[in-house]
């Protein structure tokens, strides 16, 4: 148990709709990692953001978008849904510069 | 580029050592990270170790550190079959955001 939990556990989606993942964060953790690790693969980063502010951004399209919340609680967001977006999810919180902890993940099915 | 390399498949008998390798590309990485997955489930940190280490060793597990080489292995001692998973190494780059590059992963089998 980490203490980073992540809703919903599995979704399906349509191809151009759009899906909303939430992360909770460890308590005390204000720094939240967002990944996506597409089958048989490493997970590669999608974006951070640190106190509420995206702090980083890898090469994924604008239509990926996040939020970090008061309580550094996080949303991704993902807009006209793509087959190739059909991955496991996974959020990771962490204090800024120390080892970051994974929550189980969210695995999305774009039909 | 931005490519950090494992072998994708290792097979030891229970209570043999395994030893998981791995080269990353980036000699300014600060800390270099393992990670367990199980099927189904996220990412466990197992251990980690700072840039300026040759060695850390964490109960069963060993981490060694070739900076020149930039290779980093993982020795699991007295190997079980709980130990069955893939194993991802990571390096952080922190000179622009702590976000991690991980490898392929290792899919490690162990039978009686």
């Amino acid at each position: 148990e980490t203490g980073v939990t992540q809703s919903p556990t599995h979704l399906i989606k349509t191809r151009g709709q759009q899906v909303t993942l939430r992360c909770s964060s460890q308590s005390g953790h204000n720094t939240v990692s967002w990944y996506q690790q597409a089958l048989g693969q490493g997970p590669q980063f999608i974006f951070q953001y640190y106190r509420e502010e995206e702090n980083g951004r890898g090469n994924f399209p604008p239509r990926f978008s996040g939020l970090q919340f008061p309580n550094y609680s996080s949303e991704l967001n993902v807009n006209a849904l793509e087959l190739d977006d059909s991955a496991l999810y996974l959020c990771a919180s962490s204090l800024r510069d120390s080892e970051a902890f994974f929550g189980q993940g969210t695995r999305l099915t774009v039909v | 580029g931005e490519d950090v390399e494992q072998s994708l498949f290792l097979s030891v008998r229970e209570g043999d050592s395994s030893v998981i390798n791995c080269t990353y590309t980036d000699s300014s990485s600060t800390y270099l990270y393992w990670y367990k997955q199980e099927p189904g489930a996220g990412l466990q940190l197992l251990t980690y170790i700072f840039s300026n280490m040759d060695m850390k060793q964490d109960q069963r597990l060993t981490v060694l550190l070739n900076k020149k080489d930039k290779h980093l292995s993982l020795r699991i001692a007295d190997t079980q079959t709980g130990d069955s998973a893939i194993y991802f190494c990571a390096e952080e780059r922190s000179y622009n955001t702590d976000k991690l590059i991980f490898g392929t992963g290792t899919r490690l089998q162990v039978f009686p």
